[in-house]
């Protein structure tokens, strides 16, 4: 099945900097991939996604880029603020089954 | 729109005991999902329902049944809880099931001794 890798588990910065999280995933057929943001005792809220027939899709400070040779895609935050601290997960999926597969998430904390 | 709920938000049980998690959503959305989130291991998806009417294993479907009720109303059940299903459980929807996009609850925190 797929697997995806994510990095780095946990990324301190501070506030202004950029933030760069990344995933690489298995399987070629996969051709979506979504990142949510996880705060304290909260569930998962969708922030970012794209699909395969794009290599980058910006929302404000937030870009995702992919790589579909490499198959690897990419969560770019820019001008990072503290309320931007928190867990992150990329997830990649497959027309065939429509199941999401999970990175095991990204700790980032913004320092102010 | 209240978006995805969830019930219980806590809940501790002794092991052997049986439990129902209840997940609706009011946003129309065709498909439901129940996941398990565990330190270190992301999200791992249990059961899902693509439609009315349908359920599927998920990745880690062993101990857990479900039913969909109706379209705004899936539940996950425990027959026997044991202390290795301590963790915390997210129910998801999405419009239908090849968009993908999903819109996850608040979250039961379960714990089981």
């Amino acid at each position: 099945g797929e697997n995806v890798e994510q990095h780095p588990s946990t990324l301190s910065v501070q506030e202004g900097d950029s933030a760069v999280i990344k995933c690489t995933y298995s399987d070629s057929a996969s051709n979506y991939f979504p990142w949510y943001k996880q705060e304290l005792g909260k569930g998962p809220q969708l922030i970012i996604d794209i699909r395969s027939n794009v290599g980058e899709k910006k929302d404000q400070r937030i870009a995702v880029t992919l790589n579909k040779t490499a198959k690897h895609f990419s969560l770019h935050i820019t001008e990072t603020q503290p309320e931007d601290s928190a867990v992150y997960f990329c997830a990649a999926s497959k027309s065939s089954n429509y199941k999401l597969t999970f990175g095991k998430g990204t700790l980032l904390t913004v320092n102010p | 729109n209240a978006g995805v709920t969830q019930t219980p938000k806590f809940q501790v049980l002794k092991t052997g005991q049986s439990m129902t998690l209840q997940c609706a959503q009011d946003m129309n959305h065709n498909s439901m999902y129940w996941y398990r989130q565990d330190p270190g291991m992301g999200l791992r998806l249990i059961y899902y329902s693509a439609s009315e009417g349908t359920t599927d294993k998920g990745e880690v479907p062993n101990g857990y049944n479900v039913s969909r009720l109706n379209k705004r109303e899936f539940s996950l059940r425990l027959e026997s809880a044991a202390p290795s299903q301590t963790s915390v459980y997210f129910c998801a929807s999405s419009p239908r099931v090849a968009l993908r996009e999903q819109y996850f609850g608040p979250g039961t925190r379960l714990t089981v001794t």
